[in-house]
């Protein structure tokens, strides 16, 4: 899977957008890119994903730069529930392994 | 839709003992990955199973770790004789099938405690 490099902490404040960014500059064009996060304590949860378009659901939004090289994950108003660990991952959508390779991610802390 | 299911939620053995953990997938799906995670770091991948075959056991320990996914039945991850480095939150995950895949979805986990 193709590295991806992901800010250690971030802080947001309540009812702001949170904008967690992720580099994966060696992505390869079959690669995807998903975001997961792990709330404390818990399993971690599917947010979204997307190859090169811009996606949007219920959670979050994902912006991909147009080389593909970063993505942004957007939490547009986020609360102090969203204060998670948040992983940025690319792999291929239907690899023979399926595994998730988890880096370090991003621990957000959402303050009120 | 009851989501993945783990149990028990937590489990403490003495060392030397043996730990069962369990998994029932969600409704419908038939993959299923077991990660590890230990204290203060990142879910490290251990094995892929689909009912009754092991497709990748390559993040499993060489000895003690074993793992089944019956046709009937929940998938068992098998700790034989326990020391206390493999005190950690074992997670399972389950998804629908190959062009669905990567998005797993995630039990809440089963904390082992060895003393």
């Amino acid at each position: 899977d193709a590295k991806t490099t992901q800010p250690p902490s971030m802080d947001c404040a309540e009812g702001r957008a949170a904008n967690l960014p992720c580099n994966h500059s060696t992505i390869s064009g079959n690669e995807y890119v998903y975001w997961y996060r792990q709330i404390h304590s818990q399993g971690p949860q599917y947010i979204i994903h997307g190859l090169k378009n811009n996606e949007t659901n219920e959670m979050a939004s994902l912006i991909i730069t147009e080389d593909r090289k970063s993505s942004t994950l957007i939490l547009p108003h986020a609360t102090l529930r969203d204060t998670a660990v948040y992983y940025c991952i690319v792999r291929p959508r239907n690899n023979a392994g399926n595994m998730l390779t988890f880096g370090g991610g991003t621990r957000l802390m959402v303050k009120p | 839709n009851a989501g993945v299911m783990q149990n028990p939620r937590h489990l403490v053995r003495r060392r030397g003992q043996e730990a069962r953990l369990r998994c029932s997938p969600m409704k419908g799906h038939s993959h299923v990955y077991w990660y590890r995670q230990l204290p203060e770091e990142g879910l490290k991948f251990m094995v892929y199973l689909q009912k009754e075959n092991i497709i990748d056991e390559s993040g499993m320990p060489k000895e003690r770790f074993s793992a089944e996914f019956p046709k009937e039945g929940p998938s068992i991850l098998r700790i034989q004789q326990v020391v206390r480095g493999d005190s950690a939150a074992y997670f399972c995950a389950s998804s629908p099938g190959r062009d669905r895949v990567s998005e797993q979805f995630f039990g809440p986990g089963t904390r082992l405690t060895v003393l």
